[in-house]
Formats: C-alpha cells, sequence, structure tokens
C-alpha cells in the first residue's frame, strides 16, 4: 500500500470560515509534509514533521495551523484564509527526513482549496 | 542559494515522438534526485536517481544522472496521449528537511 489519503478533494470556504484538511498514511512513515501548489508552479514546501514533531515551518501565516495527532495523521487547519490561499494543497510522506537517508515521497491527491 | 531548473518548460509532440526532459540542479549537499509525474493532482514517484551513469528504466520511460555537469535527462520513448502531464523533478534537501521541486516540463502529446 503506497496510498496517502487526502479529505476533502474540493473545498469551498468563505473568509472567516474555520475548516480542516485531513491526511492519512498507513505505510509507517515518519516524515510527513504539507506543500501548497499554485496553477503552474511547483509544489511549494509548508510544514515538515518528523516522529510527529514539527521540524520546519517555512514563514506560513499563522492562519495555517498543523496538527500531527499520530504517526498516520497530519492535519492542516484553515482560518480566516484570504483568497490568494486558493491553491492546491497536498500531504506527503516518506519513510524517514531525507537528512538520515535517501528515500522517496507519495503524495496525496490533494485538496483543491477556494477561498471566496 | 539552491536551484533546480527544468527544460524546457513546455513541449508539444505528436504520438509516437520521443522525448528528453532535462533538469539542472546546483544544490548543497547533493545526495539523490526525483522525478514525479504530476497529470490532474497528485504528483506519482517515477524514478530516484543517486549514481551517475547508472539508468533507471521503466517501461518507455527511463533517466539518467550525470553528477559531473549536474544534470538529469528522463527520456520518454513512442509516446502516447496517456503522457501528457507535468514532469516535475525534485531534490531532497537537508536544510529543511524538503523535496525541493523544479519548475515543471508540461508534456502535451497530440494524437
Amino acid at each position: 500500500d503506497t496510498e496517502v489519503t487526502q479529505t476533502p478533494k474540493h473545498l469551498v470556504m468563505g473568509m472567516t470560515n474555520k475548516k480542516s484538511l485531513k491526511c492519512e498514511q498507513h505505510m509507517g512513515h515518519r516524515a510527513m509534509y504539507w506543500y501548497k501548489q499554485k496553477a503552474k508552479k511547483p509544489p511549494e514546501l509548508m510544514f515538515v514533521y518528523s516522529y510527529e514533531k514539527l521540524s520546519i515551518n517555512e514563514s506560513v501565516p499563522s492562519r495555517f495551523s498543523p496538527e500531527c495527532p499520530n504517526s498516520s495523521l497530519l492535519n492542516l487547519h484553515l482560518h480566516a484564509l484570504q483568497p490568494e490561499d486558493s491553491a492546491l494543497y497536498l500531504c506527503a510522506s516518506s519513510q524517514t527526513t531525507v537528512n538520515i537517508r535517501n528515500t522517496e515521497a507519495f503524495f496525496g491527491q490533494g485538496t483543491r482549496l477556494t477561498v471566496v | 542559494e539552491d536551484k533546480v531548473v527544468q527544460s524546457p518548460l513546455s513541449l508539444v509532440v505528436h504520438e509516437g515522438d520521443t522525448v528528453t526532459l532535462n533538469c539542472s540542479y546546483e544544490v548543497t549537499n547533493f545526495r539523490s534526485l526525483l522525478w514525479y509525474k504530476q497529470e490532474k493532482k497528485a504528483p506519482t514517484f517515477l524514478f530516484m536517481l543517486t549514481s551517475s551513469g547508472i539508468e533507471k528504466k521503466s517501461g518507455r520511460l527511463s533517466s539518467i544522472l550525470d553528477k559531473k555537469e549536474l544534470f538529469s535527462i528522463l527520456n520518454i520513448t513512442a509516446t502516447q496521449t496517456g503522457d501528457s502531464a507535468i514532469y516535475l523533478c525534485a531534490v531532497p534537501l537537508n536544510t529543511g528537511n524538503q523535496f525541493y521541486f523544479g519548475t515543471g516540463t508540461s508534456l502535451t502529446v497530440i494524437p
């Protein structure tokens, strides 16, 4: 099983709403990532969790709040987003983090987020 | 500053053609380079390359790494419409524990 599952697939939210994106993997991976991808651009890193601890926060605004309840789950809590936050949000996992050894990342199908 | 640049940015070919996509990199402490195919949503993993000159092959796709000249190529032979996608290369960076993506090449295969 090399599957990373993300829900929901699509999300439309107002600027005052609070919503959460969910990500799950059962490959025993200990590193999980949130990436943001705008149209016609490559994915850009937002957060990295390594062994359920937040490892990297790439200067992401506080209206995005990650959470890693356990080694299989990753959430991204959204609050007071702006229209420019509309994008494809991708979750990924890898066996371990890249500073430990060579590994590949597996991506979920993404959540297409539209902020109105 | 770490850089990963892909060329061309976009490519339109006819079915049956062979294409070569390029990924050039300048990163500190290089360890590996990965290729992904992205159709509608999820990037799907194609290859991981760690050693120079050793070709990785999967069906009509193959890839090779040149660590002296700092680039990798992805070849697709006998292209099909199903090969239409964005092809991304990524380099793991120790600083940030991340997979750092190149600009991508958009490939369109016309019947």
